[in-house]
């Protein structure tokens, strides 16, 4: 199993608080992905990061910010949570974007709920 | 239009039997890779198998093998001998080269149950 840990596992928070998600992985890989996952949507990409202090936008990004200071960490920021963004979020990584050693391993989870 | 296509909700199988679980996928990319993923109730994402779209063989991994048309854009995972522990939300996904090689697009996914 690929060394990815998020923390915390489950959290309840309230409209309008910040949130900070922290993802951790023990297997050096560059890459590193924030999903949220909704019934009926799959999953879908937040943000991702291609090194240190190196990060993109995915395909929903607006209300959440990222930052990765160290290759093992990467954080996920709710700046003002909303009821919208209850969701489960995970982490992955991946040790290479194209090519063998592409495929993302994700970590257990995180499920928030903003009230 | 969406990236990817499950159509089975759910599906249920004998314990011992193969199931095959539908997916299509729609791109303009030469380039892409397909993947599936198995979330059991327990909640984690595991990765399961993985063609590119120039692999000429279908992948195969253990018990699961991928039936990959490409004319007709379908990605179908097949598990042979179904195992109690095989029962999972089951989720393909696919990644294009010219639009972005890190954002993996998942399809709603398939629930599998496996009958004793």
């Amino acid at each position: 199993d690929a060394g990815i840990t998020q923390s915390p596992r489950h959290k309840v928070t309230e409209t309008g608080t910040p949130v900070t998600l922290r993802c951790h992985q023990t297997e050096n890989h560059r890459y590193m992905y924030w999903y949220r996952q909704d019934p009926g949507h799959g999953l879908r990409l937040i943000h991702y990061s291609y090194g240190v202090k190196d990060t993109d936008k995915g395909e929903v990004s607006d209300g959440y910010s990222v930052s990765r200071s160290k290759t093992e960490d990467f954080l996920l920021t709710l700046e003002s949570a909303t009821s919208s963004q209850t969701s489960v979020y995970f982490c992955a990584i991946s040790e290479s974007s194209t090519g063998p050693g592409y495929e993302q391993y994700f970590g257990p989870g995180t499920r928030l709920t903003v009230t | 239009a969406q990236k990817i296509t499950q159509t089975q909700p759910g599906m249920f199988v004998q314990e011992k039997e193969a199931v095959t679980l539908d997916c299509t996928y729609d791109t303009s990319d030469q380039s892409y890779g397909l993947f599936w993923y198995k979330q059991p109730s327990s909640g984690e994402m595991i990765f399961l198998i993985y063609q590119g779209s120039y692999d000429e063989q279908n992948a195969t991994e253990g018990r699961y093998s991928l039936n990959f048309q490409k004319a007709r854009k379908s990605a179908n995972l097949v598990i042979s001998a179904s195992q109690l522990g095989d029962s999972a939300m089951y989720f393909c996904a696919m990644r294009e080269r010219e639009t972005g090689a890190n954002n993996l697009f998942f399809g709603t996914g398939t629930r599998l149950t496996v009958i004793p």
